[in-house]
């Protein structure tokens, strides 16, 4: 059974902070690791990444995928309070995405 | 990305009786896809919605319970019968856009609440 873990499951930080937050997985069929933020309750796509080492770039967040140790990373810089929110990680097939717990992060000022 | 639509955004219903939510898309897309996200849970697929034919269901949820209509490339929709309490959550579809296949853009969401 394909399985992604999400860590820590929440976090609260002050405004200004840096934060790593840690996704993990055991997927057959890999093709992909995406991420979302999930504000209310619509995810928003943040990025793809289907390369080992290569980091992406938005602003304030990158990711960065480690094929062979099977994790993805997110950094989110300077955080801001508009940064709260529940951040998805997901693996992608062809056919599917599954999703981890989602890791709640909480920006304080 | 896509702008996605989805009625009603909330619903409060009785046990026992069913809900259809509707999902309309602003472009034509192959393929359309229906989570659902219990309280305090990430998203579970229910089921890829495929036009012209019957939708794929994942291990756990049937036909009979979530009925999905597909009936053009824009719309879909997916009716939770015979509610329990227990199918209080967000139900939300999505779209894969084609290329990178495995990208999904989400509906803005539906939240039932099940007395």
């Amino acid at each position: 059974e394909d399985k992604v873990v999400q860590s820590p499951l929440s976090l609260v930080v002050h405004e200004g902070d840096t934060v790593t937050l840690n996704c993990s997985y055991e997927v057959t069929n890999f093709r992909s690791l995406l991420w979302y933020k999930q504000e209310k309750k619509a995810p928003t796509f943040l990025f793809m990444l289907t390369s080992s080492g290569i980091e992406k770039k938005s602003g304030r967040l990158s990711s960065i995928l480690d094929k062979k140790e099977l994790f993805s990373i997110l950094n989110i810089t300077a955080t801001q309070t508009g940064d709260s929110a529940i951040y998805l990680c997901a693996t992608g097939t062809a056919s599917k995405l599954t999703f981890g717990t989602g890791t709640r992060l909480q920006v304080t000022l | 990305s896509a702008v996605i639509s989805q009625k009603p955004s909330r619903d409060i219903c009785q046990r026992g009786t069913s809900l259809t939510i509707q999902c309309q898309v602003d472009s034509q897309v192959t393929m359309m896809f229906w989570y659902r996200q219990q309280p305090g849970q990430s998203l579970t697929l229910i089921a890829t919605a495929n036009q012209g034919s019957e939708a794929t269901y994942e291990s756990g949820f049937v036909i009979d319970k979530f009925p999905i209509s597909r009936p053009n490339l824009t719309f879909s929709t997916l009716t939770v019968s015979n509610m329990s309490p227990e199918d209080s959550s967000i139900y939300l579809c999505s779209v894969s856009l084609g290329l990178p296949q495995e990208t999904q853009y989400f509906g803005p969401g539906t939240r039932l609440l099940v007395l």
